[in-house]
């Protein structure tokens, strides 16, 4: 079982429309949650990260979070062109020495459909 | 202010040779992460330096090392290159060790021939 998992898509959504893309994760353990948006070429752009359960509300995005069932969710409101990219779910774990480093998941592929 | 720096954007080399990337963190940040990305997956934990010192590594073969300097500044080297070595390189940066949001720069993509 992978740490992280995502589906690859792509997921189709209509222009205006909502995008909900979903994230799961193995270690119960696990304290924080990012997601970030990664287009083509480019490197990834942290966009939300939540931290408690419940919903956390960022402009057009919203991020959902259930620690009892290991996941975490990413809702994109009113859809645009320009939200055409890979999604990337992280989660972030404790490492020796009081590090931490980021385990992602392979990344869902949005495309918006004027 | 300033982003995440990274260089060089690109780099080719041969099998078996050695390359060092290089990375500048946010202003104020002390804390620098290593990350590599291949086509089509997510990004992989390489290292973390905070304060010179590593506080992480990553399941990576020893041919790959780092260092961070007393600006914060780090460099990432890989010696012996193999043909798997081709991906992005991300750097990331964030205020301290345990400090969980990490911001990403440009990267260096790798081809390795």
């Amino acid at each position: 079982q992978k740490e992280v998992e995502q589906n690859s898509g792509p997921l189709s959504v209509p222009e205006g429309a909502i995008a909900s893309l979903n994230c799961t994760y193995s270690d119960r353990g696990s304290q924080s949650f990012f997601w970030y948006r990664q287009y083509s070429g480019k490197s990834p752009e942290l966009i939300m990260f939540i931290y408690s359960n419940g919903d956390k509300e960022d402009g057009r995005f919203t991020a959902q979070l259930n620690k009892a069932s290991q996941y975490v969710s990413l809702l994109i409101r009113d859809s645009q062109p320009s939200d055409s990219a890979t999604y990337l779910c992280a989660v972030n774990s404790v490492i020796k020495a009081a590090g931490n480093k980021l385990t992602f998941g392979g990344g869902t592929r949005v495309l918006v459909k004027p | 202010d300033a982003g995440v720096t990274q260089s060089p954007t690109h780099l080719i080399k041969t099998r078996g040779q050695q390359v060092t990337l290089r990375c500048s963190p946010i202003s104020g940040h002390k804390s620098v992460s290593w990350y590599q990305q291949v086509l089509g997956q997510g990004p992989q934990f390489i290292f973390q330096y905070y304060e010179k010192e590593e506080r992480g590594r990553g399941n990576f073969p020893d041919r790959f090392s780092a260092r961070q300097f007393p600006n914060y500044s780090s460099e990432l080297n890989v010696n012996a290159l193999l043909l798997g070595d081709s991906a992005l390189y991300l750097c990331a940066s964030s205020p301290g060790a345990s400090y969980n949001e990490q911001f990403f720069g440009p990267g260096t993509r790798l081809t390795v021939l």
